[in-house]
């Protein structure tokens, strides 16, 4: 069976400070793994994926995420948070099923 | 850009109801899914399909049926709701070897 894990429901930082969303995985098999994030009252959008190569993904909104297989994490980064960053992220997996499991998800808020 | 709209953002019907939730997407995807989304659970896939009249049990099917005439249509019903059913409603598709899925805005359906 595969699972994915986010072990903060909820991360504050300070707007300009560097930011990082955490996740673990487990899965037989090669991962393919996926990071998005939801809006209030919105759906799902897509940031970013890693299925091979560079284990540093670039993303949408100035994420990247680093894939880290010893460790079976995919923790999602950016630089210097913004604002309007504030908002629920999720990561997702897709192992042998073509089917993705989700995260529980982590609230970001970023306080200016 | 691909554009996954449901047919409904808000819903509010009464124990015992027969609820159809539709979702249309206009990229030509082959693979769509429907999920619910609670607090704290993040999102369980319903029901997904990968063809025109194909459907296969996700994680959480009881209570739930789907449609799928159109390669574009997919429609999740509840036969007859209950109030453990009031929760918002994900769909999403993805095309032929792509990984990502891409989200409609959601319904949130209460049921009284």
């Amino acid at each position: 069976a595969q699972s994915v894990a986010q072990p903060e429901d909820q991360v504050n930082v300070a707007e300009g400070n560097p930011l990082t969303v955490k996740c673990t995985y487990s899965v037989s098999g090669n991962p393919y793994l996926f990071w998005y994030v939801q809006y209030p009252n919105r759906g799902l959008q897509f940031l970013l994926k890693y299925i091979t190569g560079d284990n540093l993904v670039k993303g949408s909104y100035g994420f990247e995420a680093e894939f880290n297989k010893s460790q079976t994490s995919f923790h999602l980064k950016k630089p210097s948070a913004l604002v309007s960053d504030s908002a629920l992220y999720f990561c997702a997996l897709r192992g042998s099923a073509r089917q993705l499991t989700f995260g529980s998800g982590t609230q970001l808020t970023v306080l200016p | 850009d691909v554009k996954v709209t449901q047919s409904s953002r808000y819903l509010v019907k009464r124990t015992g109801e027969k609820v159809f939730l539709e979702c249309v997407q206009d990229m030509d995807h082959e693979n769509m899914f429907w999920y619910r989304q609670d607090p704290g659970l993040g999102l369980r896939l319903i029901y997904f399909s990968y063809d025109v009249k194909m459907k296969e049990k996700g994680d959480i099917p009881e209570g739930y049926s789907v449609s799928r005439e159109k390669k574009e249509r997919f429609s999740l019903i509840l036969e007859s709701a209950s109030t453990n059913q009031t929760s918002m409603y994900l769909c999403a598709s993805s095309g032929q070897g792509r990984y990502e899925q891409y989200f409609g805005p959601g319904t949130r359906l209460t049921v009284t």
